[in-house]
C-alpha cells in the first residue's frame, strides 16, 4: 500500500539554526500538507500546498517557515531560525484532490526536538 | 470558527466491552468529519469519515461512528474492545464548502486503554 515517507524521525537541533523536514507524498497524490503536534497537545494545521504555491496556511505558519517542492517527489518544510517553541511533531499529509470527500494520508512524522 | 471537541482525555474500558469516544463539532454549513487513530510512535491512519447518506458509517478495524446533526456529535463505537485498539484516537472536521484545501481541525485527541 502506497505511503507517505518522512525524514528524519527525530532531529535535534540548536536555537537557531535552520531545520529542513523532508516528505516524499504519495505518488499520484495532488495536495500536500503540513501539520505539527506539540507534545500533549492537539494537532494543528500548518499549511497546504497544490500546484507550486502555497493554498493555506495558519497563523503558526510565519515568515520562520517556508515550504517546497524542489523535485516531482519530495516536499519539504524549512524553518529558518528555530525557536524552543518549535520543539513538536511535524507530520506531512497528501491528498489525491483538495477539494472532496476523500481523507488525508499521513506520515509517520519528524520529531524536532530544539535545545 | 470551526471546532471539534473531544471531553475525555482518557477512556478504559475492558477487553470485550463496547467502547464509545466521544466528539462534538462546531461548523457553519454541513460538516465533513473524519476519525483518525495514533498509534505509538506512529502516525495518524485514516478510520473512517462521514460525508452524506446514511448516519452511521463503518470503518477500519471493526469501528463505526453515527452522526448525529442535532447534537453535532460524531461519536467513534465498536461493539467489542480489543486490547489492539489502545491508542490515541482523533476525531477532525472539515467544511463542505469555502476554503481552497482539504484542511482539518482536529480535536485534543482521547487515549484509548483496553485492560485485558
Amino acid at each position: 500500500e502506497p505511503e507517505v515517507t518522512q525524514t528524519p524521525s527525530h532531529q535535534v537541533t540548536q536555537m537557531g539554526q535552520e531545520v529542513i523536514l523532508r516528505c516524499v507524498p504519495i505518488s499520484n497524490h495532488l495536495y500536500f500538507y503540513w501539520y505539527r503536534q506539540i507534545l500533549g497537545q492537539k494537532v494543528e494545521f500548518l499549511v497546504s500546498f497544490y500546484n507550486n504555491e502555497i493554498s493555506e496556511k495558519s497563523e503558526i505558519f510565519d515568515d520562520q517557515f517556508s515550504v517546497e517542492r524542489p523535485d516531482g517527489s519530495n516536499f519539504t518544510l524549512k524553518i529558518r531560525s528555530t525557536k524552543l517553541e518549535d520543539s513538536a511533531m511535524y507530520f506531512c499529509a497528501s491528498s489525491v484532490s483538495g477539494w472532496d470527500t476523500g481523507e488525508l494520508f499521513f506520515g509517520e512524522g519528524s520529531r524536532l526536538t530544539v535545545l | 470558527a470551526q471546532s471539534v471537541a473531544q471531553p475525555e482525555d482518557q477512556v478504559n474500558v475492558a477487553e470485550g466491552n463496547p467502547l464509545t469516544v466521544k466528539c462534538t463539532y462546531s461548523v457553519s454549513g454541513n460538516p465533513y468529519l473524519f476519525w483518525y487513530v495514533q498509534y505509538p510512535n506512529r502516525g495518524l491512519q485514516f478510520l473512517l469519515k462521514y460525508i452524506t447518506g446514511d448516519n452511521l458509517v463503518k470503518g477500519s478495524y471493526g469501528f463505526e461512528a453515527e452522526f448525529n446533526k442535532s447534537q453535532t456529535s460524531f461519536h467513534l463505537k465498536k461493539p467489542s474492545a480489543l486490547v489492539s485498539d489502545s491508542a490515541l484516537y482523533f476525531c477532525a472536521v472539515r467544511k463542505t464548502a469555502g476554503g481552497a484545501t482539504n484542511k482539518l481541525i482536529f480535536g485534543t485527541g482521547t487515549l484509548l486503554a483496553v485492560q485485558p
